[in-house]
């Protein structure tokens, strides 16, 4: 069955370095979703990429789609403490209506 | 998000017991979900229904059973609850079919022990 991994599973970084998590698909995706869960709270949505190659900013994450719809990636620019937190990838194939979320990458940032 | 509301959010039980979680929206959605979430396993799809008659399985269903009650209410049962079931339940409703683009909107969650 249709497979999303994600790597790192955790990364600790200092405030004021990059982050970035991957997220591949083991089937080509109709498109996906990215949501972030804070410590003891609930998944909140992010943002939803549907074409091919496709590149979306909120501020200082860049979220990217790849060309072959099989992985996606987000990062962040120059991380805070309140990007802490679990980010995690829900992608959909075509003619199904239920996404496959990724094992998500926890995010810690050090002060 | 107090428009999706869960009940219990924490409850403890022991192995063989029949335990229903439920999922109140106030959205107007007509698709809602159940997932569970384990350690290092993301959250995994263990029911959806995308109408009050149109329900469906997901990724582990076994052990599990659902109801839509109405198009604002979706419960989870476990049957016979098993240890390997103790984890942090999930209920999300969408506007729309998500395949077309529209964003999960998750409950607070339910922490169930199963002793």
């Amino acid at each position: 069955g249709q497979q999303v991994m994600q790597i790192p599973q955790y990364q600790h970084v200092q405030e004021g370095e990059d982050f970035t998590t991957y997220c591949n698909s083991s089937t080509t995706l109709s498109n996906i979703q990215w949501y972030k869960q804070r410590p003891g709270g609930h998944p909140v949505f992010l943002i939803q990429l549907v074409k091919s190659g496709e590149v979306k900013k909120q501020k200082r994450l860049t979220f990217q789609f790849g060309e072959a719809k099989k992985n996606s990636s987000l990062h962040i620019t120059a991380t805070q403490t309140t990007d802490v937190g679990t980010y995690f990838c829900a992608g959909a194939t075509s003619g199904t209506y239920k996404y496959i979320f990724g094992t998500g990458t926890r995010l810690k940032v050090l002060a | 998000d107090a428009d999706v509301t869960q009940t219990p959010r924490n409850r403890i039980t022991k192995t063989g017991k029949r335990i229903m979680l439920e999922c109140s929206q106030t959205k107007g959605h007509d698709r809602m979900y159940w997932y569970r979430q384990d350690p290092g396993l993301g959250l995994r799809l263990i029911y959806y229904s995308f109408d009050v008659k149109d329900i469906n399985k997901g990724e582990i269903s076994d052990g599990y059973s659902v109801s839509r009650q109405a198009q604002a209410k979706f419960s989870l049962s476990l049957e016979s609850a098993i240890p390997n079931q103790t984890a942090l339940y999930f209920c999300a409703t969408s506007r729309d079919s998500p395949y077309r683009g529209n964003e999960q909107f998750f409950g607070p969650g339910t922490r169930l022990t199963v002793l």
